[in-house]
């Protein structure tokens, strides 16, 4: 049963255009949310992250919402560039130490 | 600094050999992992400590074991490995956080590419 969910398993954007991935999550317990980059042959790597109390987090051209009723999250990249291309996970963290991640967006920037 | 450390980065095995995979970090974190990533299937959790000589189960512990003699090390252990292993193992850590922010921000290693054929 996966508790954490990104549906759209590949996406596509020019260069200069808003990047949106989105996250939906199962779980109510969930109270912390955070986005991972990955790139090829690499580990997964801190991009963002939100506490079930906000509902927005911004850095840089990074900005995560956060819909606690509707039980998803989004991250928005803006300008999209192409060293943005990579696979993007999101993961939650509830009462509990582990953090469970989604299935991961692979975001393609082109010129 | 060298972070998180995992070796090896590859290995091929046989159905019912028996590996190690070694995970080290330099951080002094309190918490470990190990994940599993497949395609489709993101990553998956597969056990974790949350200090020395402690370990519990995550999403996928079955097939797996695993070890926490010293702070810094993780091994991860398959008994009788099978196909089904095959995957990318990821190690990562962490600082024990009380608070909302801070809390699990993981730093990952660069991965070990396990088959089993």
């Amino acid at each position: 049963d996966q508790q954490v969910k990104q549906n759209s398993p590949s996406l596509s954007v020019q260069e200069g255009r808003i990047s949106i991935l989105n996250c939906d999550y199962t779980n109510s317990m969930f109270d912390y949310f955070l986005w991972y980059k990955k790139y090829p042959a690499e580990g997964p790597t801190f991009l963002i992250s939100i506490s079930s109390i906000k509902d927005k987090n911004e850095d840089g051209r990074f900005t995560v919402f956060l819909n606690k009723s509707a039980k998803h999250l989004s991250l928005h990249i803006v300008p999209s560039q192409p060293g943005d291309s990579a696979v993007y996970f999101c993961a939650a963290k509830g009462n509990t130490d582990k953090l469970i991640f989604g299935t991961g967006t692979r975001l393609q920037v082109f010129p | 600094n060298a972070g998180v450390t995992q070796t090896p980065k590859f290995r091929v095995l046989k159905t019912g050999q028996s590996m190690t995979l070694l995970c080290a970090q330099d951080m002094n974190h309190e918490y470990m992992y190990w994940y599993r990533q497949d395609p489709g299937m993101g990553l998956r959790l597969i056990h974790y400590s949350v200090g020395e000589g402690t370990t519990a189960k995550g999403e996928v512990p079955d097939g797996y074991n695993v070890s926490r003699l010293k702070k810094q090390n993780f091994l991860l252990g398959l008994e009788s490995a099978a196909p089904s292993q095959t995957s990318v193992y990821f190690c990562a850590s962490s600082y024990f956080s009380q608070g909302a922010f801070g809390a699990n921000v993981l730093t990952f290693g660069a991965g070990s590419r396990l088959t089993v054929l």
